[in-house]
């Protein structure tokens, strides 16, 4: 299968940024996702971004896609308690096949 | 987008026990996915179901461990067959976006634990 690379922690305080990496190697792509995955639930679509461009922003989302680089981010603006889950990137060349990224578990302090 | 209902959410099961998890979607779908989701770890595609057809599975699963039914557009089972502790994990069910939409819907998730 397709590597989908997270780092595997991030910790910031309430009201910073938090900024997610990702990274891919399937260069077919064609759409890019960022999922949420709270304790104990399954997993809610956050947003996700169609392969040609390069950024998208959704209220306090902003997703930033290098396509040279293989590389996505998931900035998260003024960040709070409840954004407090592990996000998940996944990529899909068609309809029927994700690949999903290990997850990045986002640690907010109050 | 299509809202999944899937149950149970939890269990705790016997080894050697077999447990059925269903998922119930409120629009017909063609295409329905199984997930695993190992303790600490990404998800990982079973199979995929296609009503009328036989379930697709990925390398490493198989129909006997994973028997999974798709009997209309809206509803399928996995059934957890001869459990051991390493089937612990979080079940997932997924349907593909419709006309106009991206981004695959998934189930709440069944959390199964074996003992």
């Amino acid at each position: 299968g397709e590597d989908v690379e997270q780092s595997l922690f991030l910790s910031v305080r309430e009201g910073d940024s938090s900024v997610i990496n990702c990274t891919y190697t399937d260069s077919s792509s064609t759409y890019l996702y960022w999922y949420k995955q709270e304790p104990g639930a399954g997993l809610q679509l956050l947003t996700y971004i169609f392969s040609n461009m390069d950024m998208k922003q959704d209220q306090r989302l902003t997703v930033l896609l290098n396509k040279k680089d293989k590389h996505l981010s998931l900035r998260i603006a003024d960040t709070q308690t409840g954004d407090s889950a592990i996000y998940f990137c996944a990529e899909s060349d068609n309809f029927n096949k994700f690949y999903f990224g290990s997850g990045t578990k986002l640690n907010v302090k109050p | 987008s299509a809202v999944i209902s899937q149950k149970p959410s939890r269990d705790i099961c016997q080894r050697g026990t077999s447990l059925t998890i269903q998922c119930q979607v409120d629009s017909q779908v063609t295409m329905m996915f199984w997930y695993r989701q190992q303790p600490g770890q990404s998800l990982t595609l079973i199979a995929t179901a296609n009503q009328g057809s036989e379930a697709t599975y990925e390398s490493g699963f198989v129909i006997d461990k994973f028997p999974i039914s798709r009997p209309n557009l809206t509803f399928s089972t996995l059934t957890v067959s001869n459990m051991s502790p390493e089937d612990s994990s979080i079940y997932l069910c997924s349907v593909a976006p419709g006309q106009g939409a991206a981004g695959y819907t998934f189930g709440s998730g069944t959390r199964l634990t074996v003992v």
